[in-house]
């Protein structure tokens, strides 16, 4: 079955520490991969995709996240933690034959807490 | 700058009474979705419409029902809330090419059911 697994609920860092969220997925070929973030009472901002090539990606508000085919894995990750990235964040997934399927399978989201 | 609008931000309504839900996009994307999220939970399917092809999730209440007039807007209708039904309703829209089908939210409409 397809599947995504965001094994940490909540993660609560300091300001400045480093940040990684875990994104396990299960699918029958290499999936389109996304990271969302989701401010309280916010829709959901696109932060970074992979769909081939680099498996390091960049995305905005200087996050990256990395593709590991062998763990099936997207962890996302950031360097310095800042107050204002206290959110929700979600992990999806999405086939790659997008004329037959337009739809996104999510994960159930880490919520970040930042200590100041 | 080109958006995803949801109207309006805050909807309450009566059991029972039927509300509609709007969104417009300036993206000229030919994909638009509703999403379901209640407190701490990811966002559930419900629809979307491929250009003019609507697509049921095969939970979807019949109680939710959904317009696309055109490509710009697209419309949520709850025929009879139900408590139940209270939860933020997210529209998003993509365009679908070979290699790309990122999906853009608007900022959701939060309902509320008395």
């Amino acid at each position: 079955a397809q599947s995504v697994t965001q094994p940490d609920i909540h993660i609560t860092v300091s300001e400045g520490a480093s940040l990684e969220l875990r994104c396990n997925y299960s699918y029958g070929a290499t999936p389109y991969l996304f990271w969302y973030v989701q401010s309280p009472g916010q829709g959901l901002q696109l932060l970074l995709k992979y769909f081939s090539g680099d498996t390091l990606v960049q995305g905005i508000k200087g996050f990256e996240a990395e593709f590991k085919r062998s763990q099936s894995s997207f962890n996302l990750r950031k360097p310095s933690v800042h107050w204002s990235d206290a959110a929700e964040y979600f992990c999806a997934v999405g086939s790659p034959w997008a004329g037959n399927n337009r739809k996104l399978i999510w994960g159930l989201g880490t919520s970040l807490g930042v200590n100041p | 700058d080109a958006m995803v609008i949801q109207n309006p931000r805050y909807q309450v309504t009566q059991f029972g009474k039927p509300v509609t839900l709007s969104c417009s996009q300036t993206l000229n994307h030919n994909v638009m979705y509703w999403y379901q999220q209640k407190s701490s939970q990811a966002p559930k399917l419900l629809f979307h419409y491929y250009d003019k092809d609507f697509n049921n999730e095969a939970d979807t209440p019949d109680n939710f029902q959904s317009r696309r007039p055109n490509t710009s807007f697209c419309f949520l209708d709850i025929r009879s809330p139900g408590l139940g039904d209270a939860a933020m309703y997210l529209c998003a829209t993509s365009r679908v090419l070979a290699g790309s089908y990122e999906q853009y939210f608007g900022p959701g409409t939060r309902l509320t059911v008395t």
